[in-house]
């Protein structure tokens, strides 16, 4: 079973800061999705990606296949950016609970105006 | 186009009741997961359907839980005898395969009193 670990586990910073926040895995991956969960509880998807780099807006995603190791940045935060940040990895399916996410716990960003 | 869909979108129960949690994934996907999320807990995989093939029932955590989908369409959770460990929130996503990004829809809180 995958161990999905994240961090930091909760981040305050002001607007218009720079945001990382990691996600390492310790098992091999065909996919990482990169989720975003708002008060309420919906979730989106903001990235999969399985190797490389994507960007979209303010959000960029990087993966490191070989550290086993993601990082999700935020450029210039807006305190609409608050929300919880869930790392997911996907195995390569056959079952076994290979087929569904394994998530992280996530990250509780809030940014302050 | 229409995203998923859950319904109901709250549910209260008695303890020892059987609740049926509904779920329409978006059209033409031919993947469906249903995840559960227990309150301040992250997000813990259930059940996965694809196509025509057998699901992938290895998150269920009880033979008291058990999920059906008909085809490519509508797919029903059904925990029997519920308890109050089952309190969480249930989330369904749909996807085009195994290689996609997830949709998830807009959860159903359980409730069991």
């Amino acid at each position: 079973k995958n161990e999905v670990e994240q961090s930091p586990q909760n981040l305050t910073a002001q607007e218009g800061e720079f945001i990382t926040i990691n996600c390492s895995y310790s098992v091999g991956i065909s996919a990482l999705h990169w989720l975003q969960q708002h008060p309420g509880g919906g979730i989106v998807s903001l990235f999969m990606l399985s190797s490389g780099k994507k960007k979209h807006g303010r959000l960029i995603a990087t993966i490191n296949i070989q550290e086993k190791h993601s990082s999700l940045h935020i450029t210039a935060s807006h305190p609409r950016d608050s929300a919880v940040y869930i790392c997911a990895v996907k195995g390569y399916g056959s079952g076994g609970g290979a087929d569904g996410l394994t998530f992280g716990k996530g990250t509780h960003l809030i940014i302050q105006p | 186009g229409a995203g998923v869909s859950q319904s109901p979108s709250n549910k209260v129960t008695e303890k020892g009741k059987d609740v049926e949690l509904r779920c329409d994934p978006i059209s033409g996907h031919t993947a469906l997961y249903w995840y559960r999320q227990r309150l301040g807990q992250g997000l813990e995989f259930l059940i996965y359907f694809q196509g025509n093939s057998a699901p992938d029932k290895s998150g269920l955590p009880s033979d008291r839980f058990s999920a059906e989908r008909t085809g490519e369409s509508v797919s029903t959770l059904t925990i029997q005898r519920t308890q109050q460990e089952d309190s969480a929130v249930y989330l369904c996503a749909s996807t085009e395969g195994f290689h996609y990004e997830q949709y998830f829809g807009p959860g159903t809180r359980l409730t069991v009193t």
